[in-house]
């Protein structure tokens, strides 16, 4: 079943440091999402990526936080000095070119800050 | 301003009941998903409307899509214990490229 693999599920950082979360699409799937759900809030839409090039980023906050998905490679989440308020559950979701509104979830990574 | 509205928040029933779950909005969707999401997983997606009026059927779960693609409805016939977890709908907004908004979910028990 190669379904949106997420990794770490888990991942535990202290204030300041840096946070690298890792998404590999479903096979065939060349449309990446990030969503994050914050404790008792809903999904929210963060960024969108094809290979190489990010398409949407409305939802990403301006400073600390980037996305990436090369050529080669799983698309990378990255927070850089990390704060409390960055604990959360993030999902990756991914869509073939011919349906992206059908979207399908990771297991997610549950990030907790110190 | 939160563009997809469930209720009810939280349900509570017995085995055996029929529920329906609602989901609202003054937007328009060009398309509407509906995934149940389990403690510590991601949302699984149970089912696609594309188009106003349709109603599609998974096993004792029917969809169906408002006529002016502005809200869907959730229904389960005979609820089992293992339809227990968290329903949300999500929606692209017309004229969006692909990014899903999500509503604020419906978390459903179902006891014995």
């Amino acid at each position: 079943n190669a379904g949106v693999m997420q990794n770490p599920r888990h991942l535990v950082r202290r204030r300041g440091q840096e946070a690298r979360l890792r998404c590999s699409p479903m096979k065939g799937h060349s449309h990446v999402y990030w969503y994050r759900q914050l404790p008792e809030e809903g999904l929210k839409f963060m960024v969108y990526l094809q290979k190489e090039n990010i398409i949407d980023e409305s939802g990403m906050p301006k400073e600390r936080f980037s996305a990436e998905f090369p050529k080669e490679g799983p698309s990378i989440l990255r927070i850089q000095q990390v704060v409390r308020g960055d604990s959360a559950a993030y999902f990756c979701a991914s869509s073939p070119q011919w349906a992206k509104n059908i979207q399908y979830f990771g297991a997610g990574t549950r990030l907790s800050v110190l | 301003t939160q563009l997809l509205e469930q209720s009810p928040q939280f349900l509570s029933i017995q085995e055996g009941e029929n529920l329906t779950v609602y989901c609202n909005s003054s937007s328009v969707f060009s398309s509407l998903q509906w995934y149940r999401q389990e403690p510590g997983e991601g949302p699984v997606l149970l089912v696609t409307v594309v188009t106003g009026g349709e109603v599609k059927k998974l096993k004792r779960l029917t969809f169906q899509f408002g006529d002016a693609r502005k809200d869907s409805s959730l229904h389960i016939t005979a609820a089992q214990t293992g339809d227990t977890g968290l329903y949300l709908c999500a929606g692209l907004v017309t004229g969006t490229a692909s990014k899903l908004t999500f509503g604020t979910g419906t978390r459903l028990q179902v006891t014995l």
